[in-house]
């Protein structure tokens, strides 16, 4: 079992390109977040899906897009990369569907960003 | 909003010694507790959670009790060792997200 797997590892990329984040999981769950993590501020979630074809944003949603293409695959957009971007992109999922609270994200091994 | 306040690191240990990380919440309603720990280079990892108030979870040693009326939900182990050495998060789970603290790095020294 794979869990949640990320693509790329690393990615540097040059002020003003674009790139897309991909995330996939294969334990059948509804929802599937992306987070970024930076020094001193934990996790923060960027975009999440409660469910396949739904979309929403989260606490930093700014400069991103998302796309869940379908239950599996959740993906991340930065359609033109500032350096404020750099950072760890995690993606993570959960079984829960609606009203459930008590389960716990599993989450991929992360994204290390560089925008110069 | 929800919302999750640990105490800042970061915390060096000596093996054997004992470790507690404060963890405090705000929230609506009844939400579940967690802690998470990422190792090093890698994501993070379920440790412990409690979905209701007075539960207690477990794991590898550490504890954490569900303090409804404290709004607590603090980390210990009475024995850490050097494998110890992580970065911990407190999170609660809402509505369909979770909120996390800020996390704390600890070091284990041998």
């Amino acid at each position: 079992n794979a869990g949640v797997t990320q693509t790329p590892k690393f990615q540097v990329l040059k002020t003003g390109q674009s790139m897309t984040l991909q995330c996939a999981q294969d334990m059948n769950h509804n929802s599937m977040y992306w987070y970024r993590q930076d020094p001193g501020m934990g996790l923060r979630l960027i975009y999440y899906s409660a469910s396949e074809g739904t979309t929403d944003k989260g606490e930093v949603p700014n400069g991103y897009n998302v796309s869940r293409l379908n239950k599996r695959e959740f993906s991340l957009r930065l359609e033109s990369a500032a350096p404020s971007q750099t950072s760890v992109y995690f993606c993570a999922s959960t079984p829960r569907g609606w009203g459930e609270s008590s389960y716990e994200q599993y989450f991929g091994p992360g994204t290390r960003l560089t925008v110069t | 909003g929800d919302s999750v306040t640990q105490m800042e690191g970061p915390v060096t240990l000596s093996e054997e010694a004992f470790l507690t990380i404060n963890c405090t919440y705000t929230a609506t309603g009844y939400p579940s507790l967690f802690w998470y720990v990422q190792y090093p280079g890698e994501g993070l990892q379920l440790l412990l959670k409690a979905t209701k108030a007075d539960d207690k979870g477990s794991n590898k040693g550490f504890e954490a009790t569900y303090r409804k009326e404290t709004t607590s939900f603090h980390l210990e182990k009475g024995s850490v060792q050097v494998s110890d050495s992580a970065v911990y998060f407190c999170a609660l789970n809402g509505d369909y997200k979770l909120s996390f603290g800020a996390g704390t790095t600890v070091t284990v020294r041998a």
